[in-house]
């Protein structure tokens, strides 16, 4: 089967980094997907990585280990606008994303 | 129209109504998806469509039907509303071309029944 884990809620301080961690089993793979999600809003994508290794995309990096099972996000010079729900999606061999219940960051000033 | 639209923003609903969410997108899209979003749980897939004419279930479909009669509409039905569909509702559309791609979201249709 398939099984997505990542933290419930992390809380970090204005100015400071944090990492979103996101493990995973499957039997198929066909890349892994990070969206953000403001309270009330639709999520928007953020990143994919199918290749193992580090993608960086302004304050924003993600990086996946396939044979870990394990992905992160990794936040840089937090602003209080990235207090939101960051969402780990599973790409499977049909190509149907399963998701993660999702990680609620909470900046403080 | 600018991206993929849904409809409505808002409803509450009668236990035993049918009810129809719509979901329309410009992108020319070929797949379409229809999620409930609850807390505490990732988002479920509840029935997609990889392309016109076709369509197929997913993670939770009991008690919703779709139709995909064309590319730009994905309407999903609630035949006889239960409190349990109370939820969230997002339409998501991406292209196939290519490989995997991002999915676009719609704003979310919050549904309640009582």
């Amino acid at each position: 089967g398939q099984n997505i884990d990542q933290p419930t809620e992390m809380t970090a301080t204005e100015g400071a980094i944090v990492q979103i961690n996101c493990t995973y089993q499957t039997s198929g793979f066909n890349g892994l997907f990070w969206y953000q999600q403001h309270a009330g809003e639709a999520p928007t994508f953020l990143s994919y990585n199918v290749l193992d290794g580090l993608e960086e995309k302004g304050r924003f990096s993600s990086f996946l280990s396939r044979s870990k099972g394990y992905s992160y996000l990794l936040l840089k010079e937090l602003q209080m606008k990235d207090s939101a729900s960051y969402l780990c999606a599973l790409m499977d061999s049909n190509y149907q994303l399963i998701w993660g219940a999702g990680t609620k960051l909470i900046i403080k000033p | 129209i600018a991206g993929i639209t849904q409809a409505p923003t808002s409803q509450i609903l009668a236990a035993g109504r049918r009810m129809t969410l719509r979901c329309t997108q410009d992108m020319r899209h070929n797949a379409m998806y229809w999620y409930r979003q609850d807390l505490g749980l990732g988002l479920r897939l509840i029935h997609y469509s990889n392309t016109a004419g076709t369509t197929g279930k997913g993670e939770v479909p009991d008690g919703y039907s779709v139709s995909r009669a064309n590319t730009d509409d994905f309407p999903l039905t609630l035949a006889s509303a239960v409190p349990s569909q109370t939820s969230v509702y997002f339409c998501a559309s991406r292209g196939l071309a290519g490989g995997p791609g991002e999915l676009f979201f719609g704003e979310g249709s919050r549904l309640t029944v009582l």
